[in-house]
């Protein structure tokens, strides 16, 4: 079985500083594993995604999540928060064959200037 | 283009009435699905299509009825609307399950008063 917890409801943080979202997950098998964002009153979109490739995943507007199979953890990071990051964010793990995503709870970023 | 499109985007209406969503992807993708989102941004999986064909079932109530006329295509048909089902729904696809990531449409937020 799958699961994912994403550790922390809220994280708030200054512009300009880095940004740590953290998310462990459980699976019995090699999971895919992603991260999604979502601004206020839009859909989610994908920020990255990590399918047994290399551990440390590059993906849009500057977020990297690195695989850590020892830790069972995916966490997000950023080096320098703008604005615009402000959203809620969404840890995701799949089994093969699960037939479907389990969402983490979310984690609530806040950027003050 | 938009890749996930969902209509309408908002939907107010009262108890006891009957709604639907419409939800269309143009990515080619065989399988689709229905989340709602509660007013905490949990988001839990409520029906799954592959090809037309009902794949998950996440205990639902009946009032819900989702249909598929064809792969590009997943429609949500709610009767006798109640208080709690006021939430935010998304569709999504994707290509393969597991592996692939989700393309989700904008929502549409449901209030029944």
């Amino acid at each position: 079985a799958q699961s994912v917890t994403q550790l922390d409801s809220h994280v708030s943080v200054s512009e300009g500083t880095p940004v740590l979202l953290r998310c462990n997950y459980s699976s019995s098998y090699s999971p895919s594993l992603f991260w999604y964002v979502q601004h206020p009153n839009k859909g989610l979109q994908l920020l990255l995604k990590y399918t047994s490739a290399a551990t440390l995943v590059k993906g849009i507007n500057g977020f990297e999540a690195e695989f850590k199979k020892s830790e069972t953890s995916f966490h997000l990071t950023k080096p320098s928060a703008h604005m615009s990051d402000a959203a809620e964010y969404f840890c995701v793990v799949s089994e093969p064959g699960a037939g479907k995503s389990t969402f983490g709870d979310g984690t609530t970023l806040t950027v003050k200037p | 283009d938009t890749a996930v499109s969902q209509t309408p985007k908002y939907l107010v209406t009262q108890m006891g009435n009957d709604k639907s969503i419409k939800c269309e992807q143009n990515l080619g993708h065989d399988t689709m699905y229905w989340y709602k989102q509660d007013s905490k941004k949990f988001l839990k999986i409520m029906f799954s299509y592959n090809n037309k064909e009902l794949i998950i079932n996440e205990t639902v109530p009946n009032r819900f009825s989702p249909k598929s006329p064809d792969k590009a295509h997943l429609n949500l048909h709610i009767n006798s609307l109640e208080l709690g089902d006021s939430a935010v729904y998304f569709c999504a696809s994707t290509g393969r399950v597991g592996d692939s990531p989700l393309h989700f449409g904008n929502g549409t937020r449901l209030t029944v008063t």
